[in-house]
Protein backbone atom coordinates (compact mmCIF):
# COMPACT_ATOMS: atom_id res chain seq x y z
CA UNK A 1 0.00 0.00 0.00
CA UNK A 2 1.07 3.16 -1.05
CA UNK A 3 -0.01 6.81 -1.44
CA UNK A 4 1.61 9.36 -2.94
CA UNK A 5 0.58 12.66 -3.00
CA UNK A 6 1.43 16.29 -5.23
CA UNK A 7 0.69 19.52 -6.15
CA UNK A 8 1.30 21.43 -3.78
CA UNK A 9 3.49 24.87 -3.64
CA UNK A 10 3.73 28.35 -3.30
CA UNK A 11 0.15 30.63 -3.76
CA UNK A 12 -0.83 33.82 -3.38
CA UNK A 13 -4.10 34.49 -1.24
CA UNK A 14 -7.61 33.80 -2.80
CA UNK A 15 -5.98 31.61 -5.62
CA UNK A 16 -6.55 28.22 -6.36
CA UNK A 17 -4.16 24.50 -6.06
CA UNK A 18 -5.41 21.17 -6.73
CA UNK A 19 -3.83 18.41 -4.96
CA UNK A 20 -3.46 14.81 -6.12
CA UNK A 21 -3.06 11.21 -4.11
CA UNK A 22 -1.96 8.37 -6.10
CA UNK A 23 -2.54 5.28 -4.59
CA UNK A 24 -0.91 1.79 -5.05
CA UNK A 25 -1.26 -1.45 -3.68
CA UNK A 26 -5.00 -1.07 -3.25
CA UNK A 27 -7.99 0.38 -5.30
CA UNK A 28 -9.53 3.98 -4.01
CA UNK A 29 -13.09 2.92 -5.09
CA UNK A 30 -13.22 -0.01 -2.00
CA UNK A 31 -11.99 2.55 0.66
CA UNK A 32 -13.14 5.50 1.95
CA UNK A 33 -10.24 8.54 1.63
CA UNK A 34 -8.99 11.10 3.32
CA UNK A 35 -7.25 14.67 3.65
CA UNK A 36 -5.95 15.63 6.55
CA UNK A 37 -3.62 18.71 7.01
CA UNK A 38 -1.22 20.32 9.68
CA UNK A 39 -0.22 24.12 9.78
CA UNK A 40 3.37 24.68 10.38
CA UNK A 41 4.31 23.84 14.40
CA UNK A 42 0.23 22.62 15.05
CA UNK A 43 -1.45 19.85 15.67
CA UNK A 44 -3.46 17.37 12.66
CA UNK A 45 -6.58 18.67 11.42
CA UNK A 46 -9.24 16.37 9.26
CA UNK A 47 -9.68 18.38 6.15
CA UNK A 48 -12.52 15.82 4.03
CA UNK A 49 -13.30 12.50 3.24
CA UNK A 50 -14.99 10.59 0.12
CA UNK A 51 -17.18 7.90 0.52
CA UNK A 52 -17.03 4.43 -1.60
CA UNK A 53 -20.08 5.61 -3.33
CA UNK A 54 -18.75 9.06 -3.57
CA UNK A 55 -20.13 11.16 -0.58
CA UNK A 56 -18.12 13.69 0.48
CA UNK A 57 -17.60 15.99 3.75
CA UNK A 58 -15.76 18.45 4.33
CA UNK A 59 -14.48 20.32 8.16
CA UNK A 60 -16.36 23.37 8.40
CA UNK A 61 -12.82 25.30 7.78
CA UNK A 62 -13.04 24.54 4.35
CA UNK A 63 -16.68 23.44 3.24
CA UNK A 64 -17.42 25.43 0.18
CA UNK A 65 -14.20 26.26 -0.89
CA UNK A 66 -12.46 23.31 -1.17
CA UNK A 67 -13.47 19.96 -3.17
CA UNK A 68 -12.28 16.50 -2.80
CA UNK A 69 -12.92 14.13 -6.33
CA UNK A 70 -11.30 10.99 -7.57
CA UNK A 71 -10.15 9.79 -10.73
CA UNK A 72 -11.00 5.64 -10.59
CA UNK A 73 -9.39 4.65 -13.51
CA UNK A 74 -6.09 6.66 -12.33
CA UNK A 75 -6.84 5.54 -8.77
CA UNK A 76 -6.18 9.04 -7.58
CA UNK A 77 -8.08 11.09 -5.27
CA UNK A 78 -7.64 15.06 -5.82
CA UNK A 79 -8.53 17.73 -2.89
CA UNK A 80 -9.00 21.11 -5.19
CA UNK A 81 -8.18 23.96 -2.84
CA UNK A 82 -10.18 27.36 -3.98
CA UNK A 83 -10.17 30.76 -2.04
CA UNK A 84 -7.17 29.92 -0.49
CA UNK A 85 -6.46 31.93 2.86
CA UNK A 86 -2.61 32.12 4.64
CA UNK A 87 -4.17 29.83 7.72
CA UNK A 88 -5.06 27.59 5.12
CA UNK A 89 -0.71 26.51 4.63
CA UNK A 90 -0.18 23.37 5.93
CA UNK A 91 1.31 19.95 5.15
CA UNK A 92 -1.68 18.14 3.56
CA UNK A 93 -1.78 14.51 4.12
CA UNK A 94 -3.66 11.89 1.67
CA UNK A 95 -4.94 8.65 4.24
CA UNK A 96 -7.02 5.59 3.38
CA UNK A 97 -9.68 4.07 5.51
CA UNK A 98 -10.01 0.69 4.92
CA UNK A 99 -13.94 0.31 5.35
CA UNK A 100 -15.88 -2.62 5.64
CA UNK A 101 -19.25 -0.18 4.97
CA UNK A 102 -18.67 0.95 8.64
CA UNK A 103 -16.52 4.31 9.24
CA UNK A 104 -12.82 3.34 9.51
CA UNK A 105 -9.43 4.68 10.92
CA UNK A 106 -6.87 5.78 9.03
CA UNK A 107 -4.50 3.02 8.50
CA UNK A 108 -2.61 4.65 5.41
CA UNK A 109 -1.03 7.90 5.23
CA UNK A 110 1.10 9.39 2.43
CA UNK A 111 4.30 11.84 2.85
CA UNK A 112 2.16 15.15 2.41
CA UNK A 113 2.77 18.00 0.22
CA UNK A 114 3.37 21.45 1.82
CA UNK A 115 0.90 23.84 1.01
CA UNK A 116 2.23 27.54 1.17
CA UNK A 117 -0.55 30.56 0.99
CA UNK A 118 1.37 34.10 1.01
CA UNK A 119 1.58 36.83 -1.25
CA UNK B 1 -18.56 18.80 15.69
CA UNK B 2 -17.55 17.02 18.20
CA UNK B 3 -14.40 18.14 19.98
CA UNK B 4 -11.20 16.47 21.37
CA UNK B 5 -9.97 17.42 24.26
CA UNK B 6 -6.72 15.63 25.14
CA UNK B 7 -4.13 16.06 28.46
CA UNK B 8 -2.03 16.90 29.16
CA UNK B 9 -0.64 18.99 26.35
CA UNK B 10 3.06 17.97 27.70
CA UNK B 11 4.20 15.38 29.17
CA UNK B 12 7.62 14.69 31.11
CA UNK B 13 8.82 11.07 31.81
CA UNK B 14 11.81 8.29 32.10
CA UNK B 15 12.19 5.64 29.84
CA UNK B 16 10.60 2.54 31.67
CA UNK B 17 7.81 4.67 33.48
CA UNK B 18 4.26 4.51 32.57
CA UNK B 19 2.25 6.98 30.31
CA UNK B 20 -1.42 7.87 30.39
CA UNK B 21 -2.81 10.19 28.31
CA UNK B 22 -6.04 11.42 28.12
CA UNK B 23 -9.07 12.10 25.36
CA UNK B 24 -12.22 14.10 26.13
CA UNK B 25 -15.32 14.06 23.60
CA UNK B 26 -17.61 17.12 23.84
CA UNK B 27 -20.42 14.54 23.55
CA UNK B 28 -20.75 10.87 23.49
CA UNK B 29 -18.16 8.59 21.26
CA UNK B 30 -19.03 5.29 20.08
CA UNK B 31 -16.01 3.29 21.55
CA UNK B 32 -16.10 1.53 17.89
CA UNK B 33 -15.06 4.97 16.40
CA UNK B 34 -12.34 6.37 18.34
CA UNK B 35 -8.40 6.21 17.56
CA UNK B 36 -5.16 6.93 18.40
CA UNK B 37 -1.87 7.78 16.31
CA UNK B 38 1.39 8.55 16.90
CA UNK B 39 3.51 10.93 15.10
CA UNK B 40 7.32 11.75 15.12
CA UNK B 41 9.00 15.03 13.72
CA UNK B 42 9.19 15.09 9.65
CA UNK B 43 6.81 11.76 9.78
CA UNK B 44 3.38 11.46 9.04
CA UNK B 45 1.16 9.71 11.62
CA UNK B 46 1.30 6.41 12.27
CA UNK B 47 -2.20 4.52 13.27
CA UNK B 48 -1.63 3.13 17.02
CA UNK B 49 -4.61 1.75 17.99
CA UNK B 50 -8.13 1.87 16.74
CA UNK B 51 -12.23 0.55 17.80
CA UNK B 52 -10.59 2.34 21.53
CA UNK B 53 -9.00 -0.98 22.40
CA UNK B 54 -7.45 -2.59 19.39
CA UNK B 55 -4.13 -2.61 18.33
CA UNK B 56 -3.23 -1.31 14.73
CA UNK B 57 -1.22 -4.56 12.93
CA UNK B 58 2.87 -4.03 14.17
CA UNK B 59 2.05 -1.97 17.11
CA UNK B 60 3.92 -3.68 20.44
CA UNK B 61 1.32 -4.60 23.13
CA UNK B 62 3.12 -1.86 25.43
CA UNK B 63 0.57 -0.26 24.08
CA UNK B 64 -3.58 -0.30 24.83
CA UNK B 65 -6.49 1.77 24.93
CA UNK B 66 -9.06 1.57 26.81
CA UNK B 67 -12.81 4.28 27.56
CA UNK B 68 -15.93 4.82 26.62
CA UNK B 69 -18.58 7.76 26.39
CA UNK B 70 -16.62 10.70 26.42
CA UNK B 71 -13.28 9.54 27.91
CA UNK B 72 -11.11 7.62 26.48
CA UNK B 73 -6.97 6.60 27.35
CA UNK B 74 -4.15 5.88 26.04
CA UNK B 75 -1.52 3.86 28.08
CA UNK B 76 2.00 3.31 27.41
CA UNK B 77 3.87 0.51 29.87
CA UNK B 78 7.20 0.48 30.10
CA UNK B 79 8.24 3.58 27.63
CA UNK B 80 11.19 2.98 25.19
CA UNK B 81 13.16 5.13 23.87
CA UNK B 82 11.30 5.36 20.58
CA UNK B 83 7.72 6.08 22.06
CA UNK B 84 8.81 10.23 22.70
CA UNK B 85 6.28 11.96 20.37
CA UNK B 86 3.39 13.33 19.80
CA UNK B 87 -0.23 11.13 19.86
CA UNK B 88 -3.35 12.25 18.97
CA UNK B 89 -7.18 10.77 19.49
CA UNK B 90 -9.31 10.78 16.85
CA UNK B 91 -13.11 10.55 16.33
CA UNK B 92 -15.00 8.96 13.08
CA UNK B 93 -18.30 8.36 14.81
CA UNK B 94 -19.45 11.03 12.72
CA UNK B 95 -19.68 12.29 8.88
CA UNK B 96 -17.40 15.38 10.18
CA UNK B 97 -14.35 13.26 11.71
CA UNK B 98 -12.23 15.44 14.08
CA UNK B 99 -8.81 15.00 16.64
CA UNK B 100 -7.72 16.36 19.76
CA UNK B 101 -5.45 18.85 19.47
CA UNK B 102 -2.44 16.10 20.01
CA UNK B 103 0.03 15.24 23.85
CA UNK B 104 3.66 15.53 23.45
CA UNK B 105 5.48 13.06 25.11
CA UNK B 106 8.85 14.20 25.82
CA UNK B 107 11.88 12.60 27.55
CA UNK B 108 12.23 14.14 31.63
Amino acid sequence: VRLVESGGGLVQPGGSLRLSCVASGFTVSSNYMNWVRQAPGKGLEWVSVIYRAGGTYYADSVQDRFTISRDLSKNTVFLQLDSLRAEDTAVYYCARSATDGRPAPLDYWGQGTLVTVSS
Amino acid sequence: DIVLTQSPVTLSLSPGERATLSCRASQNVNSVFLAWYQQKPGQAPRLLIYGTSIRATGIPDRFSGSGSGTDFTLTISGLEPEDFAVYYCQQYDTSVYTFGQGTKLEIK
